[in-house]
């Protein structure tokens, strides 16, 4: 089975910083690459589909790229409503272990 | 609108089983796949399995961690998936989701229930 590993697994950062999550899949994808945004006690929401598609109502602060076995989630400007966790996930099976992004 | 609600959750003692339901809405349930994802106590999201569409051969696909102790059927009769689980483990103990998408034309539409709680405990 695909392995999806995420790094760093925690990240401090202040209002306005340029974040980068990187994503490594162990395998090529069954399918694509997604990612997504959860905050405490919600829901996952997802953000960008098939690696680098925007998700409609999603900042353009957040930007994916990437193919083949590794892909990026850039924040280009933290904003104070982005501190999360994040997780990749190949869209048709497992999911990275995820990101936390804390206030530095 | 697309809308999913689980339920069946609750306490359960190990070694016991559980069926959790997802009822759907909104949705041309028999042409949708859905996946039962889950989420324990301050962890990280975990895939559980997929149900898909007849179309795609109505297969099921589970996570390897699962397989074995996790059922996921359909009855598309009535919109509704459901997970059951045999043999119930403390480290089961989770927030369950189910969740689907939808593609229209170049756009993407990923819908989440509000999870259910399942606690394994005696």
């Amino acid at each position: 089975d695909i392995q999806m590993t995420q790094s760093p697994s925690t990240l401090s950062a202040s209002v306005g910083d340029r974040v980068t999550i990187t994503c490594r899949a162990s395998q090529s994808l069954t399918s694509w690459l997604a990612w997504y945004q959860q905050k405490p006690g919600k829901a996952p929401h997802l953000l960008i589909s098939k690696a680098s598609n925007l998700q409609s109502g999603v900042p353009s602060r957040f930007s994916g790229s990437g193919s083949g076995t590794e892909f990026t989630l850039t924040i280009s400007s933290l904003q104070p409503e982005d501190f999360a966790t994040y997780y990749c996930r190949d869209y048709d099976t497992y999911f990275g272990q995820g990101t936390k992004v804390e206030i530095k | 609108e697309v809308q999913l609600v689980e339920s069946g959750g609750g306490l359960v003692k190990p070694g016991g089983s559980l069926r959790l339901s997802c009822a759907a809405s909104g949705i041309s349930f028999d042409y949708a796949w859905f996946d039962w994802v889950r989420q324990a106590p301050g962890k990280g999201l975990e895939w559980v399995g997929r149900s898909k569409r007849k179309i795609d051969g109505g297969t099921i696909d589970y996570a390897a961690p699962v397989k074995g102790r996790f059922t996921i059927s359909r009855d598309d009769s009535k919109n509704t998936l459901y997970l059951e689980i045999n043999s119930l483990k403390t480290e089961d103990t989770a927030v369950y989701y189910c969740t689907t998408g939808v593609w229209l034309g170049q756009l993407f539409f990923d819908y989440w229930g509000q999870g259910t709680l399942v606690t394994v405990s005696s």
